[in-house]
């Protein structure tokens, strides 16, 4: 079985500074992980995945993750943040990139301030 | 079309009445997937098509929800019987094929009174 958990709901940043969004999983193969950004009223949109190559996973708007199999982590940053970084986060675990159903964590809501 | 298309993108429905929400996928796109996603939460499994088989439906939480995708394309989720329980917000994503991306719509948000 495959499950997600996002350590905080809710995360306040200045702008400028740096972003940190957690994500710990648990899964009984090697998984395919994701993280999805969902403005409001909004579907979500692809950030980044890791499909078990590079380690470091660069994604759009300059995130990027570490998937770190010995503490079954896969977090977020981006190294300043900015005001229209302001989303809902979603962290994803599946067993494959399509046609496979995709387990997210309860997300983390990022908020920026000026 | 360009993305995928869901209608409507807000539905009110009076307990017990059924709804029918729609999602047009990217054109090509052969695999189907539904999601629920509740207030404040992440979105849940529903059900998966790959062209018009539904290969999971394990997620569909009663016998009141139902799925559809008869011609490969369009697909529709059927809920019968609506109750409050039920609203939530009704993702639709599709993907090329098992190894891509999978897209989302915007959602159809289901609000039962």
């Amino acid at each position: 079985a495959q499950s997600v958990t996002q350590l905080g709901s809710h995360v306040s940043v200045s702008e400028g500074a740096l972003v940190l969004l957690r994500c710990n999983y648990s899964s009984s193969v090697p998984p395919y992980l994701f993280w999805y950004v969902q403005y409001p009223n909004q579907g979500l949109q692809l950030l980044l995945k890791y499909t078990s190559a590079a380690t470091l996973v660069k994604g759009i708007n300059g995130f990027e993750a570490e998937f770190k199999k010995s503490e079954t982590s896969f977090h977020l940053t981006k190294p300043s943040a900015h005001m229209s970084d302001a989303a809902e986060y979603f962290c994803a675990v599946s067993l494959g990139t399509g046609g496979f159903k995709t387990i997210f964590g309860a997300g983390t809501r990022l908020f920026v301030k000026a | 079309g360009a993305g995928v298309s869901q209608s409507p993108r807000y539905k009110v429905a009076k307990r017990g009445q059924d709804v029918a929400l729609r999602c047009d996928p990217i054109s090509g796109h052969v695999s189907l997937f539904w999601y629920q996603q509740a207030l404040g939460q992440g979105p849940e499994f529903l059900t998966y098509f790959q062209n018009e088989a539904q290969l999971d439906k394990s997620g569909l939480p009663s016998d009141r929800f139902f799925a559809e995708r008869p011609e490969g394309s369009v697909s529709t989720l059927k809920i019968q019987r609506t109750q409050q329980e039920d609203s939530a917000v009704y993702l639709c994503a599709s993907s090329l094929a098992r190894t891509s991306e999978a897209f989302f719509g915007q959602g159809t948000r289901l609000t039962v009174v």
